[in-house]
C-alpha cells in the first residue's frame, strides 16, 4: 500500500513569493493534516481537511491556506513568504471520523521549503 | 505552561539498556496519546498509541499512562543503536479542537553501541 506522498521534495522561493505544496493521502484516507516543523520550534499543526472542508486551523496567519480536492488530495498555499516560513512542511492522513482507528495519522516525507 | 512538555535530551543509554522517555501534558480533556519516532531528516513514524490508564506493550516498547498525574511515558527495552532518534509525544482528543496533534518538542535518544 502506498503511503502519503508529497511534492515537491524541496522548494526554494524568495521573500514575498507564493509557495504551493501538494499532498496525496493514503488510499482510503479522507482526512489530511498539514504541519510545520521549523528548526527549534518543533512540529506545529497548521490545517486539517476532511471531506473537502477545513475542519480546524492552527495558530498561523491567513496567508497560510489550503484546500482539499474531491480525490482527497490537498494543497497548502503560503502567500507573501517570509524568511521564517523556511521549514519542513509535513502532510499526514487518516481514515474518516466514522472509523474506530481514525485517530492514526500517517506522515508523508515532507517538503523542505527554503525562503531566501 | 506548554501543552506538552518533554525533556529535549539527549538521553544517552548503552545498548541493551532500558530507555525511559517522559511526557507531561496540561489539557485534562486529552483522551489518548501517541508516541512518534522521528529519525534525523525524516518524517515522524507512529510507534505507539495508548488511551487507557496503565501500561500497553508492543514488542520492546511499553507505553504508560497516568491521567490523574497527566503523565505518559515510553519505555524501550533492550535498546538498540537503531532506536537512536527523537521521540515525540502527542495528546489526542475526539473533539474537533483536539483532533489535530499537538506535539511535544521531543526527546532525542542516543543508544551507545
Amino acid at each position: 500500500e502506498a503511503g502519503v506522498t508529497q511534492s515537491p521534495t524541496h522548494l526554494i522561493k524568495t521573500r514575498g513569493q507564493q509557495a504551493t505544496l501538494r499532498c496525496s493521502p493514503i488510499s482510503g484516507h479522507t482526512s489530511v493534516y498539514w504541519y510545520q516543523q521549523a528548526l527549534g520550534l518543533g512540529l506545529q499543526f497548521l490545517l486539517w481537511y476532511d471531506e473537502g472542508e477545513e475542519r480546524n486551523r492552527g495558530n498561523f496567519p491567513p496567508r497560510f491556506s489550503g484546500r482539499q480536492f474531491p480525490n482527497y488530495s490537498s494543497e497548502l498555499n503560503v502567500n507573501a513568504l517570509e524568511l521564517e516560513d523556511s521549514a519542513l512542511y509535513l502532510c499526514a492522513s487518516s481514515l474518516a471520523l466514522a472509523y474506530r482507528n481514525s485517530y492514526e495519522q500517517y506522515f508523508g516525507p515532507g517538503t523542505r521549503l527554503t525562503v531566501t | 505552561q506548554k501543552e506538552v512538555e518533554q525533556n529535549s535530551g539527549p538521553l544517552s543509554v548503552p545498548e541493551g539498556a532500558i530507555a525511559s522517555l517522559n511526557c507531561t501534558y496540561s489539557d485534562r480533556g486529552s483522551q489518548s496519546f501517541f508516541w512518534y519516532r522521528q529519525y534525523s531528516g525524516k518524517s515522524p513514524e507512529l510507534i505507539m498509541f495508548i488511551y487507557s490508564n496503565g501500561d500497553k506493550e508492543d514488542g520492546r516498547f511499553t507505553a504508560q499512562l497516568n491521567k490523574a498525574s497527566q503523565y505518559v511515558s515510553l519505555l524501550i527495552r533492550d535498546s538498540q543503536p537503531s532506536d537512536s532518534a527523537t521521540y515525540l509525544c502527542a495528546p489526542y482528543g475526539m473533539d474537533t479542537g483536539r483532533r489535530a496533534l499537538t506535539f511535544g518538542s521531543g526527546t532525542r535518544l542516543q543508544v551507545q553501541p
